[in-house]
């Protein structure tokens, strides 16, 4: 089992640039998640998936959007990028909802210039 | 508005002593406090948690302390190894909000042979 994957692992960006961060898990859960991860600021819940064809925002959305594509994939997508999006990105699988571990991904190391 | 607030933000400790990380949360509703450890170049990795209900669960050298009345809850790292040198954070959700976890700031370790 691979657990959660994230492509691509960098990116760099002209601002206004548009990508889409791809994010994929083998272990059939059923809620997804992505976070941004800036210094001292902890791990911020961007957007998150509670189960196929659902998608709600978290702490940070604006800027980005979200596909959960099937229950295997849950991509983030930037429409115009910001030197404030500037971040390394995770992804994260649980069971579901609530009380369960989070397993997260790798990271994707974004540099908007 | 940070929900959960972690500190120090720095600790630094010989091999063998105690590593205590210290977490305050706000919301009476969180009903799960999960820690987690993330190395660098790697997503985080959940360390051990707790529900409100205990106010102490131990696994290895990790130990939980849980004040509900203060609303605090603390991580203490016993005979603490190089190999632990990492980043911690603390976290928290309530299934009834949707069971999203707020995380800490994080707190980043550094264990001296």
């Amino acid at each position: 089992n691979a657990g959660v994957t994230q492509t691509p692992k960098f990116q760099v960006l002209k601002t206004g640039q548009s990508m889409t961060l791809q994010c994929a898990q083998d272990m059939n859960h059923n809620s997804m998640y992505w976070y941004r991860q800036d210094p001292g600021m902890g791990l911020r819940l961007i957007y998150y998936s509670a189960s196929e064809g659902t998608t709600d925002k978290g702490e940070v959305p604006n800027g980005y959007n979200v596909s959960r594509l099937n229950k295997r994939e849950f991509s983030l997508r930037l429409e115009s990028a910001a030197p404030s999006q500037t971040s390394v990105y995770f992804c994260a699988s649980s069971p579901d909802r609530g009380p369960y571990e989070q397993y997260f991904g790798p990271g994707t190391r974004l540099t908007v210039t | 508005q940070q929900q959960v607030k972690q500190s120090p933000q720095s600790l630094i400790v010989q091999k063998g002593g105690i590593s205590i990380i210290n977490c305050a949360y706000e919301n009476t509703a969180f009903d799960y406090f999960p820690w987690y450890q993330q190395f660098p170049g790697k997503g985080p990795a959940l360390l051990i948690a707790i529900r409100p209900d205990v106010s102490e669960k131990k696994e290895g050298r990790f130990t939980i302390s849980f004040n509900k009345s203060a609303k605090q809850f603390s991580l203490h790292i016993m005979d603490s190894q190089p190999g632990d040198s990492a980043t911690y954070f603390c976290a928290a959700s309530s299934y009834n909000q949707g069971g999203k976890l707020i995380f800490g700031q994080g707190t980043e370790l550094s264990v001296k042979p």
